[in-house]
């Protein structure tokens, strides 16, 4: 069976570094690319980028390029979205999804709730 | 890369047909047949109803399809069902390996 397995929710005061994972099961993770998606609480999905961790090729969406860094360890089928230094503004859940079907973002995970709070 | 357009809300009763629109540019939806539609329960993750277009996931009732003209793709939800009310998304490959979204359709039943 298919699955993302992320980490658990997160709270940190402006300025902080996080790194949040996502670990697959179930397929070869190596062979496909993860992305990942933010959603501030109550609003829309927004692509942030995508990684494929066989060869750690990564994409960005201009909107996070600069922001965020995502990376990949395939030897433990994980990947990762990490931040320097984490702003208000950072807090929402983030979901990683893996594309295996269709360019389509296929399975997801549960999502990682991340709140940044003085 | 801007959001694709989607209505806020679409509202039906049990058993009739809906249809939401997602309006990209020649740069996403009109240039690859590429778009994918997600269902969200509130708490929950965003789950694929269709993808290429028109194409159903294994287990996904084919009360839902897909399809697309021009800039402009659409997902209609025949045979409304109390369980289809949520959030639904639809996403477009952009090109060089990047994706949109559009910002959410509010389903009422």
């Amino acid at each position: 069976e298919v699955q993302l397995v992320q980490s658990g929710a997160e709270v940190k005061k402006p300025g902080e570094s996080l790194k949040i994972s996502c670990k697959g099961f179930g397929y070869i993770f190596a062979s496909y690319w993860v992305g990942w998606v933010r959603q501030v609480p109550g609003k829309g999905l927004e692509w942030m980028g995508n990684i494929y961790p066989g060869d750690s090729d990564t994409r960005y969406s201009p909107s996070f390029q600069g922001q965020v860094t995502i990376s990949a360890d395939e030897s433990i089928n994980t990947a990762y979205l990490q931040w320097t230094s984490l702003a208000a503004s950072d807090t929402a859940i983030y979901y990683c999804a893996s594309q295996r079907t269709g360019n389509s973002f296929d399975y997801w995970g549960q999502g990682t709730l991340v709140s940044v709070s003085s | 890369q801007s959001a694709l357009t989607q209505p806020a809300s679409v509202s039906g009763s049990p058993g009739q047909s809906i249809t939401i629109s997602c309006t990209g540019t020649r740069g996403d939806v009109g240039n690859y047949y590429l778009v994918s539609w997600y269902q969200q329960h509130p708490g929950k993750a965003p789950k694929i109803m269709i993808y290429e277009v028109d194409k159903r996931p294994s287990g996904v009732s084919n009360r839902f399809s897909g399809a697309k003209s021009g800039n402009t793709a659409s997902l209609t939800i025949s045979g409304l069902q109390a369980e289809d009310e949520g959030d639904y998304f639809c996403c477009s490959y952009a090109g060089s390996t990047t994706w949109v979204f559009g910002g959410g359709t509010k389903v009422t039943v």
